[in-house]
């Protein structure tokens, strides 16, 4: 069973930086696996930030920014914001028609 | 506009069945593939299925194989997720997306809650 791993929770400061992952327990995530990252906060549904490792979804501020650190895709804010505070997710495309997505991650700006 | 408009959720008995649907305009629905995606009641998002343009290809996530099935009517710009033999771990809000290549969820709909209890 793939399992994907993200940090369950993160906490940054108003204007400061953080990056988030999303790895993989048995082997390197790479642009293969097409990384895309999705923004939600309660009640909501998801809104998509990051798609094929490291493309902005249209309308998305530029502060948001994906990437592969290491063995692992990564998502970076920079300069958060206090309407950045919410749970960020990454899925992982397996191929054969088959996603599968992290823990995701309770970001609080504080 | 894009637009995602989930319905046919509500409370079922375990064991029951339910069918869910997915009005979409805004946009071509013949030309993009589609899927569901569920979330548990204070949990992640979980993939559950997905169906190709014409239908030809679907799949599942392995704790519904056998038990759901997508399908879709394109001439209705419509999607569909029948839902059998019901677990109280199928409770969840259900969201429809729609799939752009390279392999994202770009659209969301609103989402339709599904209760399995007795």
């Amino acid at each position: 069973q793939t399992v994907v791993t993200q940090e369950s929770s993160f906490s940054v400061s108003p204007g400061g930086t953080v990056t988030l992952t999303c790895g993989l327990t048995s082997v390197s995530v790479s642009t293969s696996y097409y990384p895309s990252w999705y923004q939600q906060t309660p009640g909501q549904a998801p809104r998509t930030l990051i798609y094929n490792t490291n493309t902005r979804s249209s309308g998305v501020p530029a502060r948001f920014s994906g990437s592969i650190l290491g063995n692992k895709a990564a998502l970076t804010i920079t300069g958060a914001q206090a309407d950045d505070e919410s749970d960020y997710f990454c899925v992982l495309y397996m191929g054969s028609g088959i996603w599968v997505f992290g823990g995701g991650t309770k970001l609080t700006v504080l | 506009e894009v637009l995602l408009v989930e319905s046919g959720g509500g409370l079922v008995q375990p064991g029951g069945s339910l069918r869910l649907s997915c009005a979409a305009s805004g946009f071509t629905f013949s030309s993009h593939w589609m899927s569901w995606v569920r979330q548990a009641p204070g949990k992640g998002l979980e993939w559950v299925a997905y169906i190709k343009q014409d239908g030809s290809n679907k799949n599942y996530v392995d704790s519904v194989k056998g038990r759901f099935t997508i399908s879709r009517d394109n001439a209705k710009t419509s999607l569909y997720l029948q839902m059998n033999s019901l677990r109280a771990e199928d409770t969840a809000m259900y969201y429809c997306a729609r799939l752009d290549y390279p392999q994202y969820f770009q659209h969301w709909g609103q989402g339709t809650l599904v209760t399995v209890s007795s």
